[in-house]
Protein backbone atom coordinates (compact mmCIF):
# COMPACT_ATOMS: atom_id res chain seq x y z
CA UNK A 1 0.00 0.00 0.00
CA UNK A 2 1.79 3.24 -1.02
CA UNK A 3 -0.81 5.55 0.54
CA UNK A 4 -1.76 7.40 -2.23
CA UNK A 5 -5.65 6.77 -2.38
CA UNK A 6 -7.54 6.95 -6.06
CA UNK A 7 -10.85 7.06 -6.27
CA UNK A 8 -13.10 5.38 -8.69
CA UNK A 9 -11.04 2.23 -9.27
CA UNK A 10 -13.09 1.14 -12.06
CA UNK A 11 -15.39 3.84 -14.35
CA UNK A 12 -17.04 2.90 -17.66
CA UNK A 13 -18.94 5.69 -19.84
CA UNK A 14 -20.18 6.75 -22.91
CA UNK A 15 -18.26 9.31 -25.72
CA UNK A 16 -18.98 12.39 -24.86
CA UNK A 17 -19.41 12.73 -20.85
CA UNK A 18 -17.03 14.15 -18.08
CA UNK A 19 -15.59 12.04 -15.68
CA UNK A 20 -13.72 13.23 -12.32
CA UNK A 21 -10.67 11.14 -10.93
CA UNK A 22 -10.05 11.87 -7.28
CA UNK A 23 -6.95 11.39 -5.93
CA UNK A 24 -5.82 11.68 -2.39
CA UNK A 25 -1.49 11.70 -2.05
CA UNK A 26 -0.04 10.46 1.08
CA UNK A 27 -0.05 12.16 4.38
CA UNK A 28 2.54 14.87 4.13
CA UNK A 29 2.66 15.29 0.61
CA UNK A 30 2.87 18.42 -1.46
CA UNK A 31 3.07 17.68 -4.67
CA UNK A 32 0.49 15.30 -6.60
CA UNK A 33 1.29 14.16 -10.38
CA UNK A 34 -1.12 12.35 -12.84
CA UNK A 35 0.29 10.01 -15.70
CA UNK A 36 -2.06 8.05 -18.49
CA UNK A 37 -1.32 4.26 -19.04
CA UNK A 38 -2.96 3.49 -22.29
CA UNK A 39 -1.99 0.21 -24.14
CA UNK A 40 -0.36 2.25 -26.95
CA UNK A 41 1.42 4.53 -25.69
CA UNK A 42 2.92 3.37 -22.22
CA UNK A 43 2.85 5.60 -18.95
CA UNK A 44 2.58 9.40 -19.79
CA UNK A 45 3.07 12.61 -17.83
CA UNK A 46 0.09 14.18 -17.44
CA UNK A 47 0.53 16.86 -15.05
CA UNK A 48 1.59 18.01 -11.31
CA UNK A 49 0.56 19.99 -8.84
CA UNK A 50 2.69 21.26 -5.80
CA UNK A 51 0.80 22.68 -3.04
CA UNK A 52 -1.89 23.98 -5.12
CA UNK A 53 -0.26 25.59 -8.11
CA UNK A 54 0.40 23.56 -11.45
CA UNK A 55 4.11 23.26 -11.07
CA UNK A 56 4.32 21.24 -14.46
CA UNK A 57 2.93 20.05 -17.64
CA UNK A 58 3.06 17.24 -20.04
CA UNK A 59 1.06 16.07 -23.12
CA UNK A 60 -2.24 16.67 -21.61
CA UNK A 61 -5.05 17.91 -23.76
CA UNK A 62 -7.10 21.04 -23.57
CA UNK A 63 -10.51 18.77 -22.80
CA UNK A 64 -8.67 17.60 -19.56
CA UNK A 65 -7.93 19.99 -16.54
CA UNK A 66 -7.03 18.99 -12.81
CA UNK A 67 -6.48 21.06 -10.18
CA UNK A 68 -5.34 20.53 -6.73
CA UNK A 69 -7.57 21.66 -3.49
CA UNK A 70 -6.44 23.37 -0.13
CA UNK A 71 -6.57 19.56 1.74
CA UNK A 72 -3.83 18.53 -1.21
CA UNK A 73 -6.40 16.22 -2.71
CA UNK A 74 -6.75 16.58 -6.41
CA UNK A 75 -9.13 15.54 -9.30
CA UNK A 76 -8.25 15.25 -12.91
CA UNK A 77 -11.22 16.20 -15.16
CA UNK A 78 -11.72 14.61 -18.58
CA UNK A 79 -14.81 16.16 -20.83
CA UNK A 80 -15.80 15.37 -24.43
CA UNK A 81 -14.60 11.36 -23.71
CA UNK A 82 -13.60 9.89 -26.68
CA UNK A 83 -12.94 5.82 -27.30
CA UNK A 84 -9.00 6.79 -27.39
CA UNK A 85 -9.36 8.39 -23.67
CA UNK A 86 -9.77 4.70 -22.22
CA UNK A 87 -6.92 4.25 -20.04
CA UNK A 88 -5.54 3.52 -16.64
CA UNK A 89 -4.87 6.90 -14.60
CA UNK A 90 -2.16 6.97 -12.25
CA UNK A 91 -1.75 9.78 -9.86
CA UNK A 92 1.50 9.82 -7.73
CA UNK A 93 2.55 11.71 -4.36
CA UNK A 94 6.31 12.75 -3.74
CA UNK A 95 8.18 12.36 -0.50
CA UNK A 96 9.94 14.64 -1.23
CA UNK A 97 8.40 18.44 0.45
CA UNK A 98 10.16 20.73 -2.21
CA UNK A 99 8.55 18.61 -4.74
CA UNK A 100 12.13 18.19 -6.35
CA UNK A 101 12.73 14.85 -6.34
CA UNK A 102 12.03 11.37 -8.74
CA UNK A 103 10.82 9.32 -6.01
CA UNK A 104 6.76 9.23 -6.43
CA UNK A 105 4.91 7.13 -4.54
CA UNK A 106 1.84 5.90 -7.36
CA UNK A 107 -2.15 4.95 -6.42
CA UNK A 108 -3.19 1.99 -7.56
CA UNK A 109 -5.07 3.88 -10.50
CA UNK A 110 -8.16 4.75 -11.96
CA UNK A 111 -9.33 2.10 -14.84
CA UNK A 112 -11.66 4.44 -17.48
CA UNK A 113 -13.38 2.83 -20.30
CA UNK A 114 -15.12 4.83 -22.64
CA UNK A 115 -17.74 3.26 -25.04
CA UNK B 1 16.34 14.19 -19.41
CA UNK B 2 18.72 11.56 -21.00
CA UNK B 3 17.65 8.85 -23.15
CA UNK B 4 17.86 5.38 -21.84
CA UNK B 5 18.39 1.63 -23.32
CA UNK B 6 17.09 -1.20 -22.28
CA UNK B 7 16.28 -4.64 -23.34
CA UNK B 8 12.64 -5.56 -23.93
CA UNK B 9 12.30 -8.46 -22.28
CA UNK B 10 14.53 -10.75 -20.05
CA UNK B 11 14.52 -14.12 -17.83
CA UNK B 12 15.26 -14.93 -14.92
CA UNK B 13 15.17 -18.21 -12.75
CA UNK B 14 13.49 -17.87 -9.28
CA UNK B 15 16.33 -17.64 -6.34
CA UNK B 16 18.92 -16.57 -9.25
CA UNK B 17 20.02 -12.47 -9.10
CA UNK B 18 18.45 -11.16 -11.43
CA UNK B 19 20.30 -8.35 -12.89
CA UNK B 20 18.88 -5.74 -15.19
CA UNK B 21 21.18 -3.41 -17.51
CA UNK B 22 20.39 -0.32 -18.52
CA UNK B 23 22.47 2.47 -21.09
CA UNK B 24 22.30 6.27 -20.56
CA UNK B 25 25.43 6.91 -22.79
CA UNK B 26 24.28 10.65 -22.70
CA UNK B 27 23.74 11.54 -19.26
CA UNK B 28 24.61 14.77 -18.04
CA UNK B 29 26.87 15.00 -14.94
CA UNK B 30 23.77 16.49 -12.61
CA UNK B 31 21.45 13.32 -13.77
CA UNK B 32 20.30 10.74 -11.23
CA UNK B 33 19.47 7.23 -12.43
CA UNK B 34 16.40 5.70 -11.00
CA UNK B 35 14.36 2.40 -11.27
CA UNK B 36 10.66 1.83 -11.05
CA UNK B 37 9.22 -1.58 -11.52
CA UNK B 38 5.17 -1.91 -12.39
CA UNK B 39 3.89 -4.95 -11.87
CA UNK B 40 1.03 -6.33 -14.21
CA UNK B 41 -1.57 -2.84 -14.25
CA UNK B 42 -0.37 -1.83 -11.15
CA UNK B 43 0.88 1.68 -9.61
CA UNK B 44 4.72 2.04 -10.44
CA UNK B 45 6.58 1.43 -7.72
CA UNK B 46 10.02 3.00 -6.75
CA UNK B 47 12.64 1.22 -6.37
CA UNK B 48 16.28 3.03 -6.36
CA UNK B 49 18.07 5.61 -7.50
CA UNK B 50 22.15 7.04 -7.77
CA UNK B 51 23.88 9.69 -9.19
CA UNK B 52 27.48 8.16 -8.72
CA UNK B 53 27.91 5.41 -5.88
CA UNK B 54 26.58 2.29 -6.39
CA UNK B 55 23.64 2.20 -4.03
CA UNK B 56 21.83 -0.73 -1.99
CA UNK B 57 18.25 -1.17 0.07
CA UNK B 58 16.16 -3.29 0.98
CA UNK B 59 14.69 -3.87 -2.36
CA UNK B 60 17.67 -4.00 -4.60
CA UNK B 61 21.02 -2.74 -5.46
CA UNK B 62 21.88 -0.32 -8.20
CA UNK B 63 25.68 -0.72 -9.75
CA UNK B 64 26.81 2.17 -11.59
CA UNK B 65 29.87 2.52 -13.59
CA UNK B 66 32.61 5.11 -13.53
CA UNK B 67 31.90 6.91 -16.48
CA UNK B 68 28.20 6.72 -15.43
CA UNK B 69 27.49 5.63 -19.43
CA UNK B 70 25.69 2.62 -18.07
CA UNK B 71 23.77 1.46 -14.82
CA UNK B 72 22.38 -2.05 -13.27
CA UNK B 73 19.71 -3.05 -11.66
CA UNK B 74 20.41 -6.73 -9.16
CA UNK B 75 17.47 -7.99 -7.54
CA UNK B 76 19.49 -10.58 -5.25
CA UNK B 77 17.36 -13.67 -4.99
CA UNK B 78 14.48 -13.20 -7.29
CA UNK B 79 10.68 -14.47 -6.15
CA UNK B 80 8.02 -15.23 -8.53
CA UNK B 81 6.43 -11.53 -7.31
CA UNK B 82 9.36 -9.92 -8.94
CA UNK B 83 8.26 -10.32 -12.20
CA UNK B 84 7.16 -6.76 -13.76
CA UNK B 85 8.35 -4.31 -16.60
CA UNK B 86 11.19 -2.58 -15.24
CA UNK B 87 12.07 0.86 -15.87
CA UNK B 88 14.97 3.16 -15.68
CA UNK B 89 14.98 6.57 -15.92
CA UNK B 90 17.47 9.36 -16.25
CA UNK B 91 16.18 13.15 -13.97
CA UNK B 92 17.59 16.18 -13.47
CA UNK B 93 18.72 16.50 -10.07
CA UNK B 94 16.64 19.43 -9.46
CA UNK B 95 13.60 17.87 -10.59
CA UNK B 96 11.65 20.94 -10.33
CA UNK B 97 9.41 21.64 -13.85
CA UNK B 98 10.81 18.62 -15.22
CA UNK B 99 8.86 15.41 -15.42
CA UNK B 100 9.34 11.36 -14.94
CA UNK B 101 9.50 9.96 -18.35
CA UNK B 102 8.83 6.55 -18.65
CA UNK B 103 9.99 4.56 -21.66
CA UNK B 104 9.29 0.87 -22.19
CA UNK B 105 11.10 -0.62 -19.75
CA UNK B 106 12.23 -4.00 -20.03
CA UNK B 107 9.64 -7.18 -18.76
CA UNK B 108 11.22 -9.26 -16.73
CA UNK B 109 9.94 -12.67 -15.87
CA UNK B 110 10.90 -14.84 -13.50
CA UNK B 111 10.50 -18.33 -13.98
CA UNK B 112 9.88 -21.08 -11.49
Amino acid sequence: DSGVTQTPKHLITATGQRVTLRCSPRSGDLSVYWYQQSLDQGLQFLIQYYNGEERAKGNILERFSAQQFPDLHSELNLSSLELGDSALYFCASSVDPSGNTGELFFGEGSRLTVL
Amino acid sequence: DAKTTQPPSMDCAEGRAANLPCNHSTISGNEYVYWYRQIHSQGPQYIIHGLKNNETNEMASLIITEDRKSSTLILPHATLRDTAVYYCIALLSNFGNEKLTFGTGTRLTIIP
